[in-house]
């Protein structure tokens, strides 16, 4: 069965205190991994795409990277405006469903 | 318009009654999907509409939820006899084209629904 599963559901960080969040996946194939940022109240926002073992990508303080059975997104001297709920989401091959994670709460206290 | 619309943003309902939920996508957005959001789930997939071809209806979870997509634009969800474990955040999401992945989709701010 097709699965995503992220840790921790929970995360609090001192301003400045990098650390990483983990998203494991057992998937019949994948298309591409997806993390997202979700605030309260509000719908996801698209952060990277990953497609294949050993890509990265970076955006500001984030930073995605994929193996053939997780992704990590490091957070680098993370600011209390990175407090959200972070998705993590695979597209199957073949097909355009995408599976999500039920996510990580991140808060970082100034 | 420059997002993905949602309206009602709450609803609150009475057990039995029909709801209609409306999104409005990013013009030109051709990929227009439904998910669903409970406390502490993952997003369910609903539906997926894809230019004029036939959507996939396969994540509705009963007969009571259909949703249509007029002129490939606006889509309407509807929930005919609403339950309380209907009670959800009900997100809408566009892209470019089917599975656009370099972009993600762009969702909308959701309908929190309450089924009471």
């Amino acid at each position: 069965e097709d699965q995503v599963t992220q840790s921790p559901e929970a995360l609090r960080l001192q301003e400045g205190e990098s650390s990483s969040l983990n998203c494991s996946y057992t998937v019949s194939g994948l298309r591409g991994l997806f993390w997202y940022r979700q605030d309260p109240g509000k719908g996801p926002e698209f952060l990277f795409t990953l497609y294949s073992a050993g890509e990265e990508k970076e955006k500001e303080r984030l930073k995605a990277t994929l193996t053939k059975k997780e992704s990590f997104l490091h957070i680098t001297a993370p600011k209390p405006e990175d407090s959200a709920t972070y998705l993590c989401a695979v597209r199957i091959s073949g097909t355009y469903k995408y599976i999500f994670g039920t996510g990580t709460r991140l808060k970082v206290l100034a | 318009g420059a997002g993905v619309s949602q309206s009602p943003s709450n609803k609150v309902t009475e057990k039995g009654k029909d709801v209609e939920l409306r999104c409005d996508p990013i013009s030109g957005h051709t990929a227009l999907y439904w998910y669903r959001q409970s406390l502490g789930q993952g997003l369910e997939f609903l539906i997926y509409f894809q230019g004029n071809s036939a959507p996939d209806k396969s994540g509705l979870p009963s007969d009571r939820f259909s949703a249509e997509r007029t002129g490939g634009s606006v889509s309407t969800l509807t929930i005919q006899r609403t339950q309380q474990e209907d009670s959800a955040v009900y997100l809408c999401a566009s892209s470019p084209s089917q599975g656009a992945e370099d972009y993600g989709y762009t969702f909308g701010s959701g309908t929190r629904l309450t089924v009471v």
